[in-house]
């Protein structure tokens, strides 16, 4: 059983650029949770994808989108990056939408300048 | 969600017991009780979660108050990979999890 793998690790982008950040779920997760934290806080629940389509969003701006691919894989697309936008971004696979149990990858630390 | 409140750190000794309090008074009749740890470096990882029951996993135990407006998850003997930060989550789904800041636990040999 594969865990969850997030790409890339590391990322720098200049102020107001675009990026997109990828995650592969745990094998048979159709559920993906992305979640963003800042330095010395706790993780921030952007928003999940089920079964390709969104199935709820935290209190994020629409500059941050996201896909979610047939296999299951998902994206997280953040446009017209902001200084604050610098931070930890989690992804988290789940059997199921409402399953008490997520996975979490290791994060992609991003940090604009 | 409803908010919970933990302590900011707290400190224990190795093979020793650990009891992580966390106050929940807002708790709604349809919130579970999540418990996720984070350590260094690392993405969160599921510890436990309960609605009204005790319940017991093989990395710990949770102790459910019975007007559940606060929950003990408890370690039962600490060992240096505990060391993490803690956190208590109230949610009526397993998903839009919001952490707080959690409770960071030093275990000292």
């Amino acid at each position: 059983e594969t865990g969850v793998t997030q790409s890339p690790t590391h990322l720098i982008k200049t102020r107001g650029q675009q990026v997109t950040l990828r995650c592969s779920s745990q094998s048979g997760h159709n559920t993906v949770s992305w979640y963003q934290q800042a330095l010395g806080q706790g993780p921030q629940f952007i928003f999940q994808y089920y079964r390709e389509e969104e199935n709820g969003r935290g209190n994020f701006p629409p500059r941050f989108s996201g896909l979610q691919f047939p296999n299951y894989s998902s994206e997280l697309n953040v446009n017209a990056l902001e200084l604050d936008d610098s931070a930890l971004y989690l992804c988290a696979s789940s059997l199921g939408w409402r399953d008490a149990e997520a996975f979490f990858g290791q994060g992609t630390r991003l940090t604009v300048v | 969600d409803a908010k919970t409140t933990q302590p900011n750190s707290m400190e224990s000794n190795e093979e020793e017991p650990v009891h992580l309090p966390c106050n929940h008074s807002t708790i709604s009749g349809t919130d579970y009780i999540h418990w996720y740890r984070q350590l260094p470096s690392q993405g969160p990882e599921y510890v436990i979660h309960g609605l009204t029951s005790n319940v017991n996993n093989r990395m710990a135990s949770l102790a459910i108050a019975e007007d559940r407006k606060s929950s003990t998850l408890i370690l039962h003997r600490a060992t240096l990979r505990d060391a993490a930060v803690y956190y208590c989550i109230l949610s009526n789904s397993g998903y839009a999890l919001n952490f707080g800041k959690g409770t960071s636990l030093l275990v000292t040999p």
